[in-house]
């Protein structure tokens, strides 16, 4: 069956340092790769996306991913995390162009000032 | 341009009564999926609807959801006889088209608190 998973459920940083966070999905045909966060009491929002092209996507706010297809990976990086950077992060994967979105169960990112 | 309208934000319902979660797409987008996100879980597709039709809703509970997208007005997701299990966050995503790099915008999210 397809799943994504995402490896940390919580992550405490503090401001400065660099976040990785893991994502990995479970299959070989054509995926449409997504990082949301949700900031406290807001919408989900995209940080960036991967369609086909240059496997390293930049995206919103200082972040960037970079789709590895050999390990079925999509990790959301960031070389230097600020406090508003606290929020919850979904990786989200669309799989052979389907409409529906599989969502990982997100992970928690705390930054401590 | 607004963006995905939900409302309410939060619903607090005793078991037994019905909830209503409404979803008001972007301005010309005619694709609406529902998602529910139960604790300490991803989102989990429910329903996919374009104007008047609902396309898939695989993801639905087979009793007491129920899910509309009429002409006029926003979509609509039921919850009929509410029960604990129901408490979750509910999201509503809209986009202008579906299929090949389409990206879908989200809503904030009705948190139903069944008590």
């Amino acid at each position: 069956a397809q799943s994504v998973s995402q490896h940390n459920h919580h992550v405490i940083l503090s401001e400065a340092a660099s976040l990785e966070l893991g994502c990995n999905y479970s299959y070989g045909g054509t995926v449409n790769l997504f990082w949301y966060v949700q900031y406290p009491g807001q919408h989900l929002q995209l940080l960036l996306k991967y369609f086909s092209g240059d496997p390293l996507v930049k995206g919103i706010k200082g972040f960037e991913a970079e789709f590895i297809k050999s390990k079925f990976s999509f990790n959301l990086r960031k070389p230097s995390v600020q406090w508003s950077d606290t929020a919850e992060y979904f990786c989200a994967v669309n799989f052979n162009n389907d409409y529906k979105l599989s969502f990982g169960a997100g992970t928690t990112v705390t930054v401590r000032a | 341009n607004a963006g995905v309208m939900q409302n309410p934000r939060h619903l607090v319902r005793r078991r037994g009564q019905e909830a209503r979660l409404r979803c008001s797409p972007m301005k010309g987008h005619s694709h609406v999926y529902w998602y529910r996100q139960l604790p300490e879980e991803g989102l989990k597709f429910m329903v996919y609807l374009q104007k008047e039709n609902i396309i898939d809703e695989s993801g639905m509970p087979k009793e007491r959801f129920s899910a509309e997208f009429p002409k006029e007005g926003p979509s609509i997701l039921r919850i009929q006889q509410v029960v604990r299990g129901d408490s979750a966050a509910y999201f509503c995503a809209s986009s202008p088209q579906t299929g090949l790099n389409t990206e879908a915008f989200f809503g904030q999210g009705t948190r139903l608190t069944v008590v």
